[in-house]
Order: C-alpha cells, then sequence, then structure tokens
C-alpha cells in the first residue's frame, strides 16, 4: 500500500509553454501534499505544501504565481509550472501523506521538467 | 530556521563490511523528527529510518540503525552487512513536529559498495 504516482516522469516544453504535474495518491486519502525541486546532483528544496481544498503555502523565495499548486481532492495534487523557462528544468518530486504529522509521507516517482 | 549538514559528499565500503553515514542539525525546536532517505538511481526515495526525538532509544530497522545525539544535535546512519543494493544517494532529513511542515534535507551522501 502507500503508492504515490507522478505523471509524466519526464517531459519536454517549450520556452513560453505551461507544463502541469499530476501527483495521485493511489491508495489512500492525502490530506497533505508535498512538492520539492531537486538540481542535478543537490539536495530536494521544499517548494509548497498543500492541504486539500486549502490554497498551498510556498517556501521563502518560490513565486507562487510560477509554480500554481492546486490540491483539489484528497487523492490529486497539481503543479503547473507557467511561462517555462530553461531555468525550470529541474527534478520536480511530490509527496502524500494521510493523516498528523507524526504519520509517515511517501514519495512519488519524480517528474523531469527540461524547458527547450 | 532548521539546517541540516551531512559533511561527507561520498563514501566507499567493501561489501558485507559497516559504514557510517554522518548528519548534523540545527534547530531551536525541542520536538520534531529525524530521518534516513535513500535514493536510488532510479531517483525514487525510499525511507529508511526514522527518529522521534522524543524517544531515547535509537532507532533500528535490520541492518539499519542510527546513533541519536539529541544534545549534541546528531543523527548518523550505521549500515552493517552493506550490500550492492545499498549503492544510492543518502539524504538526512528533519521535520518540525509543531512548526513548518515539510522535511528540510542534508545535500546527502553519495553512498559507494565495492565488490
Amino acid at each position: 500500500g502507500a503508492v504515490v504516482s507522478q505523471h509524466p516522469s519526464r517531459v519536454i516544453c517549450k520556452s513560453g509553454t505551461s507544463v502541469k504535474i499530476e501527483c495521485r495518491s493511489l491508495d489512500f486519502q492525502a490530506t497533505t501534499m508535498f512538492w520539492y525541486r531537486q538540481f542535478p546532483k543537490q539536495s530536494l528544496m521544499l517548494m509548497a505544501t498543500s492541504n486539500e481544498g486549502s490554497k498551498a503555502t510556498y517556501e521563502q523565495g518560490v513565486e507562487k504565481d510560477k509554480f500554481l499548486i492546486n490540491h483539489a481532492s484528497l487523492t490529486l495534487s497539481t503543479l503547473t509550472v507557467t511561462s517555462a523557462h530553461p531555468e525550470d528544468s529541474s527534478f520536480y518530486i511530490c509527496s502524500a501523506r494521510q493523516g498528523a504529522r507524526n504519520t509517515e509521507a511517501f514519495f512519488g516517482q519524480g517528474t523531469r521538467l527540461t524547458v527547450v | 530556521a532548521q539546517t541540516v549538514t551531512q559533511s561527507q559528499p561520498e563514501m566507499s565500503v567493501q561489501e558485507a563490511e559497516t559504514v557510517t553515514l554522518s548528519c548534523t542539525y540545527d534547530t531551536s525546536e525541542s520536538d520534531y523528527y529525524l530521518f534516513w532517505y535513500k535514493q536510488p538511481p532510479s531517483r525514487q526515495m525510499i525511507l529508511v529510518i526514522r527518529q522521534e526525538a522524543y524517544k531515547q532509544q535509537n532507532a533500528t530497522e535490520n541492518r539499519f540503525s542510527v546513533n541519536f545525539q539529541k544534545a549534541a544535535k546528531s543523527f548518523s546512519l550505521k549500515i552493517s552487512d552493506s550490500q550492492l543494493g545499498d549503492a544510492a544517494m543518502y539524504f538526512c532529513a528533519y521535520r518540525s513536529d509543531r512548526g513548518a511542515d515539510g522535511l528540510t534535507f542534508g545535500k546527502g551522501t553519495h553512498l559507494i559498495i565495492q565488490p
């Protein structure tokens, strides 16, 4: 159990276009979802936290108008990179948690975004 | 803000031997959680072990154990009987119990297993 699926696993888009990444909890209801960004050979950086039905909370330095997060249901959160630029190219990973803070959050397999 | 430091960018160990990965953190909080995650080449994040700060007993999971020193803010991971499948990036992570949600990660240690 506790499977989190991200789609797509890889995406290439042109500069100026928008791209949407989906994060689904397949066998549990995710009350809280997290979006991370990982640069090559670097650590994961938390971008934002979202609770179902509420606006996402963005970390300092993350542009909320550029990285739109929607958590409209208990099994789906989406990250939309708007007006993508080459510097947005990165590995994006989501994680999802069912309950309170002391419960485990499970990670999706990540999405490799390349902006050309 | 909390910070997590992993001072070993890369470690190498012979198969079947034991290796210890270091992690220190900085926080003013008293209640928090600490984690070790494994990231193999597939990039899938896998939870290896977790420790609640209020527990004095060190967590263990089969061949994996931690040495949690709360006063020193140290949280090292020991891997016993290393196996080829243990080769991966290992990230130490911190999560507050009351403050900001989400994980704060260290920069990672690349673990190489020598056959």
